[in-house]
């Protein structure tokens, strides 16, 4: 079965202080790997999709990267706007209609 | 247009009733989602339509029920809900099974 983990379940920094989220997985055999921003309420946004081992991706404040068994989303200089929750995702070559989310990380950023 | 509307933005509705939730992307994506979300919980997926026709059902009860009248519609029936039904239901799409799901904003459904 699909498991994706997400580490911490919380994550509190100052404004500046830069950080990093995990997200560790295992799938029979990944075709992507997803990161989502979700704010109270509403629906997660896409922010990147991973494809291969060794990848970056790279969006403002965030850079995403991925290997075998996990990836990171690391924030640098975070703004308090970066508060969210963030949702990582798999979806397996096998099952490609179907996206298996962790339980994410819920990040607060104070000025 | 680049977004998927979900409407309504809350129901509140009682075990006997029937109600309905309605999603509509203008995308052209020929794949369309529904997620049911707790609170502080992941999305779980409950259906998927590809090219209008059912493709996946993760065993979801049958006193939820959805349609896709079209590509740019899906709905979600909803009858003899019970309390812990009550969720985020959110509707996605994408251009087809393998790509990046645009979601909506959700519907927050209460079952009293």
């Amino acid at each position: 079965e699909d498991q994706v983990t997400q580490s911490p379940e919380a994550l509190r920094l100052q404004e500046g202080e830069s950080s990093s989220l995990n997200c560790s997985y295992t799938v029979s055999g990944l075709r992507g790997l997803f990161w989502y921003r979700q704010d109270p309420g509403k629906g997660p946004e896409f922010l990147f999709t991973l494809y291969s081992a060794g990848e970056e991706k790279e969006k403002e404040r965030l850079k995403a990267t991925l290997t075998k068994k996990e990836s990171f989303l690391h924030i640098t200089a975070p703004k308090p706007e970066d508060s969210a929750t963030y949702l990582c995702a798999v979806q397996a070559i096998t099952g490609f209609q179907k996206l298996v989310f962790g339980t994410g990380t819920r990040l607060l950023v104070s000025p | 247009d680049t977004e998927v509307t979900q409407t309504p933005k809350h129901l509140v509705m009682g075990m006997t009733n029937k109600k309905s939730l309605k999603c509509e992307q203008h995308m052209g994506h020929r794949a369309m989602y529904w997620y049911k979300q707790k609170a502080k919980k992941p999305p779980e997926l409950m259906f998927v339509y590809s090219y209008e026709k059912l493709s996946i059902n993760e065993s979801v009860p049958s006193r939820f029920s959805p349609e896709c009248p079209n590509s740019s519609l899906l709905n979600l029936h909803l009858h003899a809900l019970q309390p812990e039904d009550s969720a985020l239901y959110l509707c996605a799409s994408s251009p087809s099974g393998a790509n990046v799901l645009t979601f909506g904003a959700g519907s927050r459904l209460t079952v009293l």
